[in-house]
């Protein structure tokens, strides 16, 4: 079936250094994607998305990219800092030609900073 | 209104056991959703309200699961006869009808023993 996932469970990172989290998804009818943030005892909280017609948007300190061709999509983080370690899971629209706009989930990178 | 709102956010019951956990939205948002998260994983789908009206709900939420919006407001989700195979994570969210991105809670992490 239709999936998203993740190419690598755990990320460390130098602070100050760039992040990028990797996610691939295979249901070219997604018509938007959506980056999450969930910190320890914390529900997910919204980072950024995209829209399927196009493929880069800038946030503050984030980057999201996004490659149709070959259904892959990363964040970027700039100037990684300690607050910027968490769970980190793209979303996209369980159903796109629905109005409901449930999201599957992947499994999540860690992202852990070091000092 | 800072926010999803969840209560308890911790809940102990022996297996066997009726619970029921509380959701409060966002007021101006009139779609809410229940997500179940285990360790290690992404939220995964349950139920799913427009206003009042429960127009979805996943296969794993089993006929010991019930959910409500009775006034479309804040929601309820009771978990009857429980089993130890219920311990998780439950996540409300809330959106408007606008807008692609949820807003969640801090979720009730539920153990049973």
């Amino acid at each position: 079936g239709e999936s998203v996932g993740l190419h690598l469970p755990t990320l460390s990172v130098q602070e100050g250094d760039n992040s990028i989290i990797n996610c691939a998804y295979s249901n070219s009818a997604s018509d938007y994607f959506i980056w999450y943030k969930q910190e320890s005892g914390k529900g997910p909280q919204f980072i950024i998305d995209i829209r399927s017609n196009m493929d880069k948007r800038q946030g503050q300190r984030v980057t999201v990219l996004l490659n149709k061709t070959v259904k892959h999509l990363s964040l970027q983080i700039a100037a990684t800092q300690p607050g910027d370690s968490a769970v980190y899971f793209c979303a996209e629209p369980a159903n796109p030609s629905g109005s409901a706009r449930q999201l599957t989930f992947g499994s999540g990178t860690q992202l852990t900073v070091l000092p | 209104d800072t926010g999803v709102s969840q209560d308890p956010r911790h809940k102990i019951t022996k297996r066997g056991q009726n619970v029921t956990f509380r959701c409060d939205p966002i007021s101006e948002h009139n779609r809410l959703y229940w997500y179940r998260q285990t360790l290690g994983q992404g939220p995964e789908f349950l139920t799913y309200f427009q206003n009042e009206a429960q127009l979805e709900k996943s296969r794993l939420l089993s006929d010991r699961f019930s959910a409500e919006r009775p006034k479309g407001s804040f929601s309820t989700l009771e978990i009857q006869r429980t089993e130890q195979g219920d311990s998780a994570m439950y996540l409300c969210a809330s959106s408007g009808s606008l807008g692609n991105g949820y807003t969640f809670g801090s979720g009730t992490r539920l153990t049973v023993v």
